[in-house]
């Protein structure tokens, strides 16, 4: 089993829809998520950084980490053209060296249609 | 402030060659990686450095040799290029040396054939 598991998609939906990302993890001692968007040809960027448990919202998004039953989500409200791109969730431990370094999803792309 | 840059953009190598590939940030950041990214495999780590002088392996490190000889740069060489070397690669870094929140930059697409 793979630690970080993301379904790739494609997803795609109309403008102005919310949509749900996802991730599963089997590692219990994951207490660092975060959400990358990535646009075709470009590098990761840096949505959402959360620690531990519970929700939190920046504009449009909500991140949500559920340790009970391993699994995280995005959700992107009235989501945008401009949204379409690879969603790519991220973890880490809180143990230093190696252990600790970032373990990436597979990423999903999402197409948001006009 | 240009963040995190790379270069070359895009690069052919034969097999064999060696070449490096040059990443720099100007936001004074202590941490900094070197992920490759392929199809159906996601962002996997090759190395990464905590500061100057301290580099470590990551995920998947053969093949690849760096140093980090001041907080700026971190460059990234290949050694003896393969075709399994063809992935896009990213450079990132981080204020924090748990490497949280790293910023990515651009990429390098790399064909070896």
């Amino acid at each position: 089993q793979k630690e970080v598991e993301q379904d790739p998609g494609p997803l795609s939906v109309p403008e102005g829809a919310i949509v749900s990302l996802n991730c599963t993890y089997s590692n219990s001692a994951f207490q660092y998520f975060m959400w990358y968007r990535q646009y075709s040809r470009k590098g990761p960027e840096l949505l959402m950084y959360t620690y531990s448990s519970g929700n939190k919202e920046d504009g449009r998004f909500t991140a949500q980490v559920d340790k009970s039953s391993k699994y995280i989500s995005l959700f992107i409200r009235d989501s945008q053209p401009s949204d379409s791109a690879t969603y790519l969730c991220a973890m880490r431990t809180d143990y230093g060296g190696s252990q600790g370094n970032l373990i990436f999803g597979k990423g999903t792309k999402l197409s948001v249609k006009p | 402030n240009a963040g995190v840059t790379q270069t070359p953009k895009f690069q052919v190598l034969k097999t064999g060659q060696s070449m490096t590939l040059q990443c720099a940030q100007d936001m004074n950041h202590e941490y900094m990686s070197w992920y490759r990214q392929d199809p159906g495999m996601g962002l996997r780590l090759i190395h990464y450095s905590v500061g100057a002088g301290i580099t470590d392996q990551g995920e998947v490190p053969n093949g690849y040799n760096v140093s980090r000889s001041t907080t700026e740069d971190f460059p990234l060489r290949l050694l003896s290029a393969a075709p399994s070397q063809t992935s896009v690669y990213f450079c990132a870094s981080s204020y924090s040396t748990a490497g949280l929140e790293q910023y990515f930059g651009p990429g390098t697409r790399l064909t070896v054939t």
